[in-house]
C-alpha cells in the first residue's frame, strides 16, 4: 500500500544533541512538508520541498534543517539550536501543486528532550 | 494573510448526540479550498472533506455534513449521531488555488478535540 512512513515514532534526546527524523513516501508525490504540532497550536509549517534538491522555509524554520536528495525522502534534522524541540512532528506529501489536492500525512514522530 | 480560527478547544458529548465544529477563515483570495481533517489518537491526520470557494452547496456524506457560507466566512462541520470512534482532534484548513513555489499558503486552525462518551 502507498503511504508515508515516519521513523522513529518516539525519540528521546538530550539537550545539545542533533536528531534526524525520517520521512519516506512511495506515492510518487512531488511535494513534501514538515509540520510541528504543539497542544492548542494546530500545525505549523517548518519546511517544504516542491522538487528534488530544492526546499523552502516555512513559518518556524529556525533550529531545523532538511534535505531533498531523492523524491521519496525528506528527512528533518532538529538541531541543538532549536530552543524548545519537544513536540509532535508530522510529515506530509502532495501530488502536484494545486491547492485542491489533499495532503497525505504520516503517523508522526514524537520527540522529547530530556 | 490567510487565517483559520477554530474557537472551540474541546467538545464533549454522549454517544448518539450530534456534534458541530465551527471554523471561520480569512483570505483575500477569490479562489480557495477548505478542508476538514481528523486526527485520531494514533496521530495520523486523515482527510474528511473538501470544498472550493465557488461551491456553497451544503452536502451530507454518511454521518458527516458541512455548512459553507461565504457571507460569514464559515465552514462548519457536523457529525450526526456521534460514536466513540469519532473521538479525535479535528482540524479545519484553508489553501489558495495554486501552491506556488516560495509562496506556500496552506493554513490550519488550532484544532478542536472531540470526546464522545459511551
Amino acid at each position: 500500500d502507498g503511504g508515508i512512513t515516519q521513523s522513529p515514532k518516539y525519540l528521546f534526546r538530550k539537550e545539545g544533541q542533533n536528531v534526524t527524523l525520517s520521512c519516506e513516501q512511495n506515492l510518487n508525490h512531488d511535494a513534501m512538508y514538515w509540520y510541528r504540532q504543539d497542544p492548542g497550536q494546530g500545525l505549523r509549517l517548518i519546511y517544504y520541498s516542491q522538487i528534488v534538491n530544492d526546499f523552502q522555509k516555512g513559518d518556524i524554520a529556525e533550529g531545523y534543517s532538511v534535505s531533498r536528495e531523492k523524491k521519496e525522502s525528506f528527512p528533518l534534522t532538529v538541531t541543538s539550536a532549536q530552543k524548545n524541540p519537544t513536540a509532535f512532528y508530522l510529515c506530509a506529501s502532495l501530488r502536484g501543486y494545486s491547492g485542491a489536492n489533499v495532503l497525505t500525512f504520516g503517523a508522526g514522530s514524537r520527540l522529547t528532550v530530556l | 494573510a490567510q487565517k483559520v480560527t477554530q474557537a472551540q478547544t474541546e467538545i464533549s458529548v454522549v454517544e448518539k448526540e450530534d456534534v458541530t465544529l465551527d471554523c471561520v477563515y480569512e483570505t483575500r483570495d477569490t479562489t480557495y479550498y477548505l478542508f476538514w481533517y481528523k486526527q485520531p489518537p494514533s496521530g495520523e491526520l486523515v482527510f474528511l472533506i473538501r470544498r472550493n470557494s465557488f461551491d456553497e452547496q451544503n452536502e451530507i456524506s454518511g454521518r458527516y455534513s458541512w455548512n459553507f457560507q461565504k457571507s460569514t466566512s464559515s465552514f462548519n462541520f457536523t457529525i450526526t449521531a456521534s460514536q466513540v470512534v469519532d473521538s479525535a482532534v479535528y482540524f479545519c484548513a484553508l489553501s489558495e488555488a495554486q501552491l506556488r513555489s516560495n509562496d506556500y499558503k496552506l493554513s490550519f486552525g488550532a484544532g478542536t478535540t472531540v470526546t464522545v462518551r459511551a
